[in-house]
């Protein structure tokens, strides 16, 4: 039971485009999502995260959008570098203000930036 | 900047024996999680530790696993009798508190032969 969904195995872009990343949910009470950037043999590093009252949450060249209605978020990267090149994990946990909540992960999206 | 450390990098070990793998959190966070990545598959959630309990499990932690903190600053995983099917990458993370994000180690990989 896919709880989080990243539909998107891969996405290739240009250097200096913008990158958008996509992430469905299921789990309606899941109300704290967050964005997680893997490389090979290192562990998620946290990107940016948007609670279930907001719609948009903006970090340097991050930016998370949050549609509860479709259960959708999506995280867009302007300019994207090379450097952002990495598996891109979409999470969401239910319980905000809860202590110790679980973090259901989406199977992640590989991002490859072309210089 | 702070980070969370896991000690060893790299664990092999034969099936059936115990493993205990080791995690240092951030110092002043107070929940401690473990995960694991089965290669090619998704990071899956283990178990949450908070106040000296467990405070969420999943499934996948049953009676084979354990977690401790032993001390001031470390956080283990024990695998009672390790299977073939225990071999992934396991990570451990931290947080500050409830709604706040968990920082990840870069994982201990546990290879079971």
């Amino acid at each position: 039971d896919q709880q989080v969904k990243q539909n998107s195995p891969s996405l290739s872009v240009q250097e200096g485009r913008i990158s958008i990343l996509n992430c469905d949910y299921t789990n309606s009470m899941f109300d704290y999502f967050l964005w997680y950037k893997k490389y090979p043999a290192e562990g998620p590093t946290f990107l940016i995260s948007i609670s279930s009252i907001k719609d948009k949450n903006e970090d340097g060249r991050f930016t998370v959008f949050l549609n509860k209605s479709a259960k959708h978020l999506s995280l867009h990267i302007v300019p994207s570098q090379p450097g952002d090149s990495a598996v891109y994990f979409c999470a969401a946990s239910h319980g905000f203000n809860n202590a110790g909540k679980m973090l259901t992960f989406g199977v992640g999206t590989r991002l490859l930036v072309k210089p | 900047e702070p980070e969370v450390t896991q000690t060893p990098s790299h664990q092999v070990t034969q099936m059936g024996q115990e493993v205990i793998l080791r995690c240092v959190p951030i110092s002043n966070h107070l929940y401690f999680y473990w995960y694991r990545q089965i290669l090619g598959q998704k990071v899956e959630f283990l178990v949450s530790f908070y106040n000296n309990e467990i405070s969420e499990k999943s499934e996948i932690f049953d009676d084979q696993f354990s977690v401790e903190r032993p001390d001031g600053s470390n956080f283990t995983l024990k695998i009672r009798s390790t299977k073939l099917e225990d071999s992934a990458m396991y990570f451990c993370a931290s947080s500050e508190g409830p709604g706040t994000e968990a920082f990840f180690g870069q994982g201990t990989r546990l290879t079971v032969v």
